[in-house]
Order: structure tokens, then C-alpha cells, then sequence
């Protein structure tokens, strides 16, 4: 399978602990996206990220969110001292663009990670 | 406000009828336009680009109307694996790899 993998899918913690998800893209891809969704919502961005350069974050994404992409393969995201309210599925999606060029607008979803916070 | 807003639906539609939904953009450096396509507890997958003078998929019609700031989805002759979230999405010039998703507008088609 060479789509965009995700891990874990799933992931029940206790408030105040920290996770990571990692995700895979697709192999040629240059840009990867961190996107968060709740129940009844779209995705909200989060970050990205060309090639191992972190070009954008959210200024939704508090000091205890943090992601690294540190050989342009694949990336991290961290949650430190989780709240209940980051309970969400966290969604990786993989393109390819040209630097600095816009958008091609075509993101490939990972199916993304659980996360539950208790 | 939010930068990408549609009617969350649900839009329940017959088998065979036709089913229009809107969705409206407030920034006005907003440049590319897509519809994805959700289905329940699945990953978003790209339906398709939305062209300055409006574009065709088949059964589905994507239009722009930017003096109005909205993009627009039909879907003619539904069919029962049309159900799904419809997710209009925005990239604007002023930050080109930053793709900004509504919150979908829900479609159901009945037999």
C-alpha cells in the first residue's frame, strides 16, 4: 500500500499525559499537512510542512502542539499535558506542489488518528 | 466569522432528483476552489477543481461566483452512493499552501 499511513489509529490517554502520531506519506510528496476534526466539522488545519521546512502553523496550534518532519520523509505531531477538549481525529495528508507554488488542491487523507482524551 | 461557511444540511434528496448546495468564502484573496467528498468515518478525498467559468464531472456542475464570493455544487440524477459530507475548500494568495475546509454540507439520497 504506498497511501498515506498513519499511527496509531487509535489512542485513549489520560488528560495531562503527552502522545505523538507519526505519518507516513506518500513517497513522492513534497508537502505534508497536519489537519484536526471533530465531530460535525471540516478539517482544521493545523500545519505544513515543504520538504523538512515547517512553512505554516495555525495560530490555533498552542505551545503544547508541536510537529517536526526532520529528514522531509516522514513527520511527527505531538500534544503535551493533553486537555480533554484535543480530543479529535488528527488527519495527515500528503501532495506534491512546487516550492513557494500554490496549492495543486489534491491532499491524500491518511485515515487518520483517534485520539480520546479521558 | 469563519473564512469558509456552508449549510450543514442534512440535504435529503430522492433517487433520480437534482440537489444544489452553496458554500461562501470571506477572504477576498481567496484564488483556488475544490469540492471533496467525505463519507462517514472515512478520510476526505478530492471531488473536484472549481474553474473561473464553472466546470462539469459527469453528474456533478462546480461554479464560481466571486463578485458574490461563493462556489456553488450540483449533483444531477442522484444516486444512493452520492450520500456523503460535501467539504467546499479555499486557498487564498496570501498563504498558498494552506487549504481551508468548511464544514460540509451533508447530503443524503433516498430510495
Amino acid at each position: 500500500d504506498t497511501g498515506v499511513s498513519q499511527d496509531p489509529r487509535h489512542k485513549i490517554t489520560k488528560r495531562g499525559q503527552n502522545v505523538t502520531f507519526r505519518c507516513d506519506p506518500i513517497s513522492e510528496h513534497n508537502r505534508l499537512y497536519w489537519y484536526r476534526q471533530t465531530l460535525g466539522q471540516g478539517p482544521e488545519f493545523l500545519t505544513y510542512f515543504q520538504n523538512e521546512a515547517q512553512l505554516e502553523k495555525s495560530r490555533l496550534l498552542s505551545d503544547r502542539f508541536s510537529a517536526e518532519r526532520p529528514k522531509g520523509s516522514f513527520s511527527t505531531l505531538e500534544i503535551q499535558r493533553t486537555e480533554q477538549g484535543d480530543s479529535a481525529m488528527y488527519l495527515c495528508a500528503s501532495s506534491h506542489s512546487l516550492a513557494g507554488a500554490r496549492d495543486t488542491g489534491e491532499l491524500f487523507f491518511g485515515e487518520g488518528s483517534r485520539l480520546t482524551v479521558l | 466569522r469563519k473564512e469558509v461557511e456552508q449549510d450543514p444540511g442534512p440535504f435529503n434528496v430522492p433517487e433520480g432528483a437534482t440537489v444544489a448546495f452553496n458554500c461562501t468564502y470571506s477572504n477576498s484573496a481567496s484564488q483556488s476552489f475544490f469540492w471533496y467528498r467525505q463519507d462517514c468515518r472515512k478520510e476526505p478525498k478530492l471531488l473536484m477543481s472549481v474553474y473561473s467559468s464553472g466546470n462539469e464531472d459527469g453528474r456533478f456542475t462546480a461554479q464560481l461566483n466571486r463578485a458574490s464570493q461563493y462556489i456553488s455544487l450540483l449533483i444531477r440524477d442522484s444516486k444512493l452512493s452520492d450520500s456523503a459530507t460535501y467539504l467546499c475548500v479555499v486557498i487564498s494568495t496570501d498563504s498558498w499552501g494552506k487549504l481551508q475546509f468548511g464544514a460540509g454540507t451533508q447530503v443524503v439520497v433516498t430510495p
